[in-house]
């Protein structure tokens, strides 16, 4: 099975803060790589795809890329309604495991 | 609209049985590949299992031989019957529609195992 090394557990950071997370894959998954955001008491987002598409209606500060084991999810200038948990999930091949999630906070 | 209501949650205790139930609208249920993915009290997110639009079924290792995955296209449910519960399934229960891209999830059933 594909282990996903998430990287850092817990951010925090100021508005307007370039933020970065990093995902690794024990093994090369091409692009198969999505970014998912859940906020607190809701369900997940799916916001970029295949490594570095962004989803529809997801606004452009948020992107994502990288191929291969290492992947980089990107939040260009942080907003408030950011904070939230972060989580990669590869889809190269099943079972789809997930990032252990990185929790965003204000500073 | 695209919708997903999951139902069946509830207390149960070790050894028990559950059947979770998520009712899907808004799209062409037959022609998707569906999923469970589990969330542990503060912790992050479990895939569980998928079923492919032509019941091929998957599951984690945690479950398997435990939960079944199934559809019932005519009524547009996808099910996860749960047996042999035990303390770690505890859990918020979340279905989704696909399998590699998850787009809409439900709000989540919360399954409790304990005595």
């Amino acid at each position: 099975d594909i282990q996903m090394t998430q990287s850092p557990s817990s951010l925090s950071a100021s508005v307007g803060d370039r933020v970065t997370i990093t995902c690794q894959a024990s093994q090369d998954i091409s692009k198969s790589l999505n970014w998912y955001q859940q906020k607190p008491g809701k369900a997940p987002d799916l916001l970029i795809y295949d490594g570095s598409n962004l989803e529809t209606g997801v606004p452009s500060r948020f992107s994502g890329s990288g191929s291969g084991t290492d992947f980089t999810f990107t939040i260009s200038s942080l907003q408030p309604e950011d904070i939230a948990t972060y989580y990669c999930q590869h889809f190269d091949n099943l079972p789809y495991s997930f990032g252990q999630g990185t929790k965003l906070e204000i500073k | 609209e695209v919708q997903l209501l999951e139902s069946g949650g509830g207390l149960v205790q070790p050894g028990g049985s559950l059947r979770l139930s998520c009712a899907a609208s808004g799209f062409t249920f037959s022609n998707y590949a569906m999923t469970w993915v589990r969330q542990a009290p503060g912790k992050g997110l479990e895939w569980v299992s998928t079923i492919s639009g032509s019941d091929i079924t998957y599951y984690a290792k945690s479950v398997k031989g435990r939960f079944t995955i199934s559809r019932d296209n005519a009524k547009n449910t996808l099910h996860l019957q749960m047996n042999n519960l035990r303390a770690e399934d505890t859990a918020i229960y979340y279905c989704a529609k696909g399998s590699r891209w998850l787009r809409v999830w439900g709000q989540g059933t919360l399954v409790t195992v304990s005595s």
